[in-house]
């Protein structure tokens, strides 16, 4: 079952902060998120294991509420360079695979 | 640093042809498994492998086989192409269940 992330798209102006959601019907072990440019492979922004635990790389950010089966991406002061696709991939503790979300569009206007 | 690479990186297909991509990873990883993303959309799964020898079926198995002889390849194999098989595949290599996925470039197929 592949989680569900909404919205679908954002539209920002730079400087704006942008919230990104992930949400599953099963137990989560993990989740991880990536962000996709236009015909280019997904690339790794971070990675949550524990519930509560919340991880930071620059002005990007995660979240993860192990209870509720969630996952939120803080986008704060975008850039343009945060334009892409945005998934997030989760994974089970009893299963070897990651499913991933359809992705959020970001795109991000000077 | 190699880490997953997938060949080749454009393919064209006529319906019924089939064919293998390749993957190899040189990271020693335990877990691979191979995506199809079509236009606009999200990664399915298709198969995916937790060691050699042993592999499993993902959301979208149908169409496709793979196998697991070594640590380091993983082969996806079109048996008989169909148009709805046109897709960007998607090979990834993880160091531990359930973990951050390492993607190749992607093998973009058209069947005609």
């Amino acid at each position: 079952q592949q989680p569900v992330q909404s919205p679908q798209a954002v539209i920002l102006r730079e400087g704006e902060d942008a919230v990104i959601n992930c949400s599953s019907s099963k137990a989560l072990y993990s989740v991880h998120w990536y962000r996709q440019k236009h015909g280019e492979a997904p690339v790794f922004l971070m990675i949550l294991l524990k519930g509560g635990e919340q991880k930071g790389h620059d002005k990007i950010s995660a979240s993860f509420n192990e209870k509720k089966q969630q996952s939120s991406l803080y986008l704060t002061a975008s850039q343009l360079s945060y334009s892409g696709t945005y998934f997030c991939g989760t994974g089970q503790a009893n299963a070897g695979k990651s499913t991933f979300g359809d992705g959020t569009t970001l795109t991000v206007k000077p | 640093n190699a880490g997953v690479t997938q060949t080749p990186k454009f393919q064209v297909l006529k319906t019924g042809q089939s064919m293998t991509l390749q993957c190899a990873q040189d990271m020693n990883h335990e877990y691979m498994s191979w995506y199809r993303q079509d236009p606009g959309m999200g990664l399915r799964l298709i198969h995916y492998s937790v060691g050699a020898g042993i592999t499993d079926q993902g959301e979208v198995p149908n169409g496709y086989n793979v196998s697991r002889s070594t640590t380091e390849d993983f082969p996806l194999r079109l048996l008989s192409a169909a148009p709805s098989q046109t897709s960007v595949y998607f090979c990834a290599s993880s160091p531990r269940r359930a973990y951050t996925q390492h993607f190749g470039d992607g093998t973009r197929l058209s069947i005609l």
